[in-house]
């Protein structure tokens, strides 16, 4: 098992680009969900999807999209990037119920100059 | 609105020492807590998962324990090595299971 894997590791924008980061999971889990980890704000929930076909929003959504058409896969969008943006991000995903952990991505690193 | 604080923010300690992080919690009614750790630029791995129902968790070195009616989670590391410096996060679970909310994490440094 790959676990959680994330694409790409590293990339660097000008603002106004779009991109997509991927999150893929093999373990068959129902939740998934994106974070983005900022020096001193810890991890913050950007979009999370409760299963195939489902997005919602999370804490910090605004200037993101998601799109969760096939059960493993998990997109994060950026339309029109900022520098408010530059950040790392982390996928994570677990089995449908409360109790049971997250398993986290390696994460990408995203500059936008 | 539930909030995760983990104080201290770092800690610097030698080799050998037995040391304490800790966590709180604002609202007590969690499902479960967890303890995380994060080396430098990789992801986060799970250490620690202590149910509601349970008052501590053990792995090795590490002992998790709860404290629900106190809003209060503290992570003992005995005999400290140079490799568990990291940081640690806690996090426990929004009032609807489906989403974690963590605190901002202890960076640990341990000295040979």
């Amino acid at each position: 098992n790959a676990g959680v894997t994330q694409t790409p590791k590293f990339r660097v924008l000008k603002t106004g680009q779009s991109m997509t980061l991927l999150c893929a999971q093999d373990m068959n889990h129902e939740y998934m969900y994106w974070y983005r980890q900022d020096p001193g704000m810890g991890l913050r929930l950007i979009h999370y999807s409760v299963g195939e076909g489902t997005t919602a929003k999370g804490e910090v959504p605004d200037g993101y999209n998601v799109s969760r058409l096939k059960k493993q896969n998990f997109l994060l969008g950026l339309e029109s990037a900022a520098p408010s943006q530059t950040s790392v991000y982390f996928c994570a995903s677990k089995p449908s119920f409360a109790i049971d952990t997250q398993y986290f991505g390696p994460g990408t690193r995203l500059t936008v100059l | 609105k539930q909030e995760v604080t983990q104080i201290p923010a770092a800690l610097s300690v030698p080799e050998g020492e037995n040391l304490v992080l800790n966590c709180s919690f604002t609202d007590s009614a969690i499902y479960n807590l967890q303890w995380f750790r994060q080396d430098p630029g990789k992801g986060l791995t799970s250490l620690l998962l202590i149910q509601s129902s349970q008052r501590e968790q053990t792995s090795g070195r590490l002992n998790a324990s709860l404290d629900k009616s106190s809003g209060r989670s503290t992570l003992y590391i005995a005999a400290s090595q140079p490799g568990d410096s990291a940081t640690y996060l806690c996090a426990v679970p929004n009032q609807a299971g489906t989403a974690l909310i963590f605190g901002k994490g202890t960076t640990l440094s341990v000295s040979s």
